[in-house]
């Protein structure tokens, strides 16, 4: 059975900093390009990055680019996003997605990123 | 703004078939056959539906198709059935910096 189990969310200040993990289990981790996904209170999905297979790739929305870095370790089956300089429109609950090609194939539970003083 | 344009709500009743729009442009939906659905109970994540345009996953009820003309994809649920009630979302490949879009979502309601 996949399996994404995210963690590392929680309330940080303005300007405070985050790292959110993902650990993937039930499939080949490694032949998977991975995705962070957020989608703020009441409102809709949003694509916030991706990865691709070996890590040497990397692309980023417009919103959190300079900001928002991605990585993963194949050897720990876990995908990372390390967030800088949040601002309160981060606040979301964001989501590890797998991608096998053209979908999002498989999602984790989500983990809920609150920036507020 | 969402960069592909859904209604916000459709309904329908028991049994009864509806369609959930996504419109988007010539550098997404148009351009490419990437065209997923994710069907989001409140609170839960969301499931993948419909990807490709039209392919089902497997395990996913034949309830539920996927079509698209020119710059606009249609998700069709058939035989509506109370457990449908929850937010769709159309998602689609984008040749800008984006990379990948969303739709605003819609919610269904079934009477």
């Amino acid at each position: 059975e996949v399996q994404l189990v995210e963690s590392g969310g929680g309330l940080v200040q303005p300007g405070g900093s985050l790292r959110l993990s993902c650990a993937a289990s039930g499939f080949t981790f490694s032949t998977y390009w991975m995705h962070w996904v957020r989608q703020a209170p009441g409102k809709g999905l949003v694509w916030v990055s991706r990865i691709n297979k070996d890590g040497s790739t990397t692309s980023y929305a417009d919103s959190v680019k300079g900001r928002f870095t991605i990585s993963r370790d194949n050897a720990k089956n876990t995908l990372y996003l390390q967030m800088n300089s949040l601002r309160a429109e981060d606040t979301a609950v964001y989501y590890c997605v797998s991608n096998s090609g053209s979908s999002f194939d498989y999602w984790g539970q989500g983990t809920l990123v609150t920036v507020s003083s | 703004q969402s960069a592909l344009t859904q209604p916000a709500s459709v309904s329908g009743s028991p049994g009864q078939s509806i369609t959930i729009s996504c419109t988007g442009t010539s550098s997404d939906v148009g351009g490419y056959n990437y065209v997923s659905w994710y069907q989001q109970h409140p609170g839960k994540a969301p499931k993948l539906m419909i990807y490709d345009v039209s392919s089902r996953p497997s395990g996913v009820s034949n309830r539920f198709s996927g079509s698209k003309s020119g710059n606009t994809a249609s998700l069709t649920i058939s035989g509506l059935q109370a457990e449908d009630e929850a937010d769709y979302y159309c998602s689609s490949y984008t040749s800008s910096t984006t990379v990948w879009v969303f739709g605003g979502g819609t919610k269904l309601t079934v009477l």
